[in-house]
């Protein structure tokens, strides 16, 4: 079964700092895979998605991220983070052509300091 | 933002009683969705729906059923609620198996 790990389950850093955020699963075949973030409060927004084509997907707020097939990861970064990112980021992934079944990560949380 | 409601958004219930949860949407998308999101766990698949009365279980199903008679309507009913099914509920909708939409969400406390 699939599975996605997230490494860091709470991420501290500074204001305008840059900041990545771990993603790994576990499938081996083909995937799409997915970041969302979740205010507090609030439902879960898409930032940004990998279904085919270039390694490297840019999303919404300045975020990108890369996907890795080799090491199965796809990690999320922000070059310079603002006080507006602190919130819960969720790496999820599905097969495609198999209803769209997302498997969520455990959630990160990024806590962006002044 | 997709059109997409939940009712109730917060709801107190005690253990042993029925609750049902609606989730709506005006998109007329194909693909719906239930979540719960639990502390430590992420969001974890209940229930989805392919199409009107068409359905299936999720990762964590014991103790849900779900109903679509429309397509813009997917009901998600604990028969007998247990304070193991407190959790905040996500609804979430899509058209072609990629990218899916939340709404806002129910929390719920079964005490």
């Amino acid at each position: 079964a699939q599975s996605v790990t997230q490494l860091d389950s709470q991420v501290p850093v500074f204001e305008e700092a840059p900041v990545e955020l771990r993603c790994n699963y576990s499938s081996s075949v083909s995937v799409y895979l997915f970041w969302y973030v979740q205010y507090p409060n609030q439902g879960l927004q898409l930032l940004l998605k990998y279904l085919s084509g270039s390694t490297l997907v840019k999303g919404i707020n300045g975020f990108e991220a890369e996907f890795n097939k080799s090491q199965t990861s796809f990690h999320l970064r922000k070059p310079s983070v603002h006080i507006s990112d602190t919130a819960e980021y969720f790496c999820a992934v599905s097969d495609p052509g198999n209803t769209g079944k997302l498997i969520f990560g455990q959630g990160t949380t990024l806590q962006v300091k002044p | 933002d997709a059109g997409i409601t939940q009712s109730p958004r917060h709801k107190v219930t005690e253990t042993g009683t029925p609750v049902t949860l609606r989730c709506h949407q005006t998109e007329n998308h194909r693909y719906m969705y239930w979540y719960r999101q639990d502390p430590g766990h992420g969001l974890r698949l209940i229930h989805y729906s392919y199409g009107v009365k068409d359905t299936d279980k999720g990762e964590v199903s014991d103790g849900y059923s779900v109903s679509r008679s429309k397509t813009e309507d997917f009901l998600l009913t604990l028969e007998s609620a247990t304070s193991s099914q407190t959790s905040v509920y996500f609804c979430a909708i899509s058209e072609a198996q990629e990218t899916q939409y939340f709404g806002p969400g129910t929390r719920l406390l079964v005490l």
